[in-house]
């Protein structure tokens, strides 16, 4: 039973550091999502991949996130400098066209 | 444009009784529709999907929706509510091309015994 994976499953951190998140999509499907989910804001898309191509980021924050796909079997969320406001669970999804499969989350708390 | 609005943020039932989630959406294209489940902690897990085909979709557990154009609704049923089913459960749009996915605020499910 194919799953997206992602890691690390939690991850506390201070202020100022740099976190990578990565996920291992379902091998064949062809796009990617990152999602975060917040109690105040709920889920909101960061990034959505096609083909390994950025389609969509415009939800993700320019000056400190940045996502990328450098192989088919590996895409990347990477904070940097982290802020308290970053505390949230952090989503990866992949599928064919049209469809989502979602990984377990990474819960992010930055002290 | 595209949007969906899921019209009860809370929606408690009576376990074995029937349940009703709503969703609204507006699009300008002829959409896809789909509805996913969250139980706590969990990620989201695809239920149900409508991509132009049946207007009513069965999904898992014993779920299904109905599309109807004439109303713009996509609304999530079940005949018999399981304690297991208690969980929040997200309403979805996207057009025909998928470049974009508009996600509902979400309805959260109570199931009593």
């Amino acid at each position: 039973d194919a799953r997206v994976t992602q890691t690390p499953r939690h991850k506390v951190t201070e202020m100022g550091q740099e976190v990578t998140m990565r996920c291992q999509p379902i091998l064949g499907h062809n796009t990617v999502f990152w999602y975060r989910q917040t109690m105040m804001q709920g889920l909101e898309l960061l990034a959505y991949f096609r083909n390994r191509a950025p389609l969509d980021d415009s939800g993700m924050p320019k000056d400190r996130f940045s996502a990328e796909m450098p192989d088919a079997t590996l895409a990347t969320l990477k904070i940097q400098p982290s802020e308290p406001r970053d505390s949230a669970v952090y989503f990866c999804a992949s599928g064919p066209e049209g469809t989502q499969y979602f990984g377990p989350g990474t819960r992010l708390l930055v002290l | 444009a595209q949007s969906v609005t899921q019209l009860d943020s809370h929606v408690s039932v009576s376990e074995g009784t029937p349940v009703l989630l709503r969703c609204n959406y507006s699009s300008s294209y002829s959409p896809s529709l789909f509805w996913y489940v969250q139980h706590p902690n969990k990620g989201l897990q695809l239920l149900l999907k409508y991509t132009s085909a049946a207007t009513l979709v069965k999904g898992i557990n014993g779920f299904e929706a109905e599309f109807k154009k004439s109303e713009t609704s996509f609304h999530l049923t079940k005949p018999s509510a399981h304690m297991s089913d208690a969980a929040e459960y997200f309403c979805v749009v996207s057009p025909y091309n998928f470049n974009k996915f508009y996600f509902g605020s979400g309805t959260k499910l109570n199931v009593k015994p």
